[in-house]
């Protein structure tokens, strides 16, 4: 248990529809990363927070967008959802801003757009 | 465009012998390099991590190797053990970011 969660864990929706995906970090950690992995690829950064800030883009779409509360947990919307969207997004969490060393990932949440 | 590559989709290896995977990346301005290990239905979890300044990192039966000249990272397992069969990932930091680029993949299986 790497101390992030995320919820839900399976999440059925149609295109079209808009969908928020929840990530708590673990204890302590100030930055969170969202990936998203579609099937057989790797996992694509989409954005970091760190402590409540934007602080990193990756090839995240317009149709996404992201947040980190002053509790630190994290969301992802995701909107105008196409059956492309349908992957696993993971959420991970780490101490500093840096990004180096190890980040903790969640179980991630498997999205399928119908 | 990938900038990290593995090359190997699947490996399969004896438990008792090394297992080594490979990758590859096409951009020289990373500076950090890790191996992430992911079972079926979990988040990757973090195995072991290599800097730019460094060409050998080892933790127990794991080393990771980086040659720069070759842009060529490759992590060992020995000896490998049924335990370790999962999918592994490399990933490297972007110089001066915060952003990680994942390869694809290689799922391992450690046959007994």
């Amino acid at each position: 248990d790497s101390g992030v969660t995320q919820t839900p864990k399976h999440l059925i929706t149609a295109t079209g529809q808009r969908v928020t995906l929840r990530c708590s970090p673990r204890s302590g950690d100030l930055s969170v990363y969202w990936y998203q992995q579609s099937l057989d690829q790797g996992l694509q950064f989409l954005i970091q927070y760190y402590n409540g800030e934007e602080r990193a883009k990756g090839n995240i779409l317009e149709r996404f967008s992201a947040q980190q509360f002053p509790d630190l947990h994290s969301e992802l919307n995701l909107s105008s959802l196409e059956l492309g969207d349908s992957a696993l997004y993971f959420c991970a969490s780490s101490p500093g801003t840096s990004g180096v060393g190890e980040q903790f990932f969640g179980p991630g949440t498997r999205l399928t757009v119908l | 465009d990938q900038q990290v590559k593995q090359n190997s989709p699947s490996l399969s290896v004896q438990e008792g012998r090394i297992s080594i995977l490979n990758c590859d990346y096409t951009n020289s301005m990373f500076d950090y390099f890790l191996w992430y290990k992911k079972y079926p239905a979990e988040g990757p979890t973090f195995l072991i991590s290599i800097s730019s300044i460094k060409d050998k990192n080892e933790d127990g039966r794991f080393t990771v190797f980086l040659n720069k000249s070759a842009k060529h990272l490759s992590l060992h397992i020995v000896p490998s053990q049924p335990g370790d069969s999962a999918v592994y990932f490399c990933a490297a930091r972007g110089i001066g970011t915060y952003k990680y680029i994942f390869g694809t993949g290689t799922r391992l299986k450690v046959l007994a």
